[in-house]
C-alpha cells in the first residue's frame, strides 16, 4: 500500500547485533503496530503505538522495544538480536479506534544467523 | 480476551469448486471479526469484516461470510475457486485495545 512503507524490506544479521526497522507512513493515522508473522502462530502483536511517543506492549513484547517520535514513523529496535527472532515482520496503521480494519505495510523478511 | 481459531491450516479445491474455509472465534464482547488474505511476499488486504447488523457479509472477489452467534463461527466462502484465489486466509477479531487477534492462517491452493 502506497500509504505505508517498511524498510528494509529483507536484512540478514547477526546473533547478538542491533537491528532497527521502520515504518513510515503518509496517512497520519494515529494507531500503528508492529507484528511478527511465524508458520503456525499467524500473526502475533509485537508492540503498537496509538500516539507519539505513547507505546504499549503486545502479546510477544519480549526482546523488542519500540519508539515513536513523530507521527509518521514507527520504529522497532531488536537490541540483542537471536535466531528466534527470524521472522517476517510487518507493520500496520489504522486512523484511530473508531476504524476497525487496519492498513499492512508489505512487511520486512528478517534472518538472524 | 478475545481469539479466533482457523480450522485446517491447508485447504486443496479443484477450480471452480467450492471454498469454504473455517473460522471460530471466543469472544466475551460482540466480537468485531475480519477476513484478510495474503499473496506471496505481500502484506495482508482486507477482503471482509463484520461489525453489526446483517450476518452476512460481502467482501471482495466473490467471497463472503456469515456471523454465527449460536456455533461462534465466522466461515469463509467463496461459490466458485479461481486459480487466482491462491493464497493464504487469516481470520481475526478484534481485541480490546483495538489490536487485532489473529488465527493461524489456513493456505488455500486452487488445483487446476
Amino acid at each position: 500500500d502506497a500509504g505505508i512503507t517498511q524498510s528494509p524490506r529483507h536484512k540478514v544479521t547477526e546473533t547478538g547485533t542491533p537491528v532497527t526497522l521502520r515504518c513510515h507512513q503518509t496517512e497520519n493515522h494515529r494507531y500503528m503496530y508492529w507484528y511478527r508473522q511465524d508458520p503456525g502462530h499467524g500473526l502475533r502483536l509485537i508492540h503498537y503505538s496509538y500516539g507519539v511517543k505513547d507505546t504499549d506492549k503486545g502479546e510477544v513484547s519480549d526482546g523488542y522495544s519500540v519508539s515513536r517520535s513523530k507521527t509518521e514513523d514507527f520504529l522497532l529496535t531488536l537490541e540483542s538480536a537471536t535466531s528466534s527472532q527470524t521472522s517476517v515482520y510487518f507493520c500496520a496503521i489504522s486512523r484511530d479506534r473508531a476504524e476497525i480494519s487496519y492498513t499492512f505495510g508489505s512487511g520486512t523478511r528478517l534472518t538472524v544467523v | 480476551a478475545q481469539s479466533v481459531t482457523q480450522l485446517g491450516s491447508h485447504v486443496s479445491v479443484s477450480e471452480g469448486a467450492l471454498v469454504l474455509l473455517r473460522c471460530n472465534y471466543s469472544s466475551s464482547v460482540p466480537p468485531y471479526l475480519f477476513w484478510y488474505v495474503q499473496y506471496p511476499n505481500q502484506g495482508l488486504q482486507l477482503l471482509l469484516k463484520y461489525t453489526t447488523g446483517a450476518t452476512l457479509v460481502k467482501g471482495i472477489n466473490g467471497f463472503e461470510a456469515e456471523f454465527k452467534k449460536s456455533e461462534t463461527s465466522f466461515h469463509l466462502t467463496k461459490p466458485s475457486a479461481h486459480m487466482s484465489d491462491a493464497a493464504e486466509y487469516f481470520c481475526a477479531v478484534r481485541g480490546n485495545n483495538n489490536d487485532m487477534r489473529f488465527g493461524a492462517g489456513t493456505r488455500l491452493t486452487v488445483k487446476p
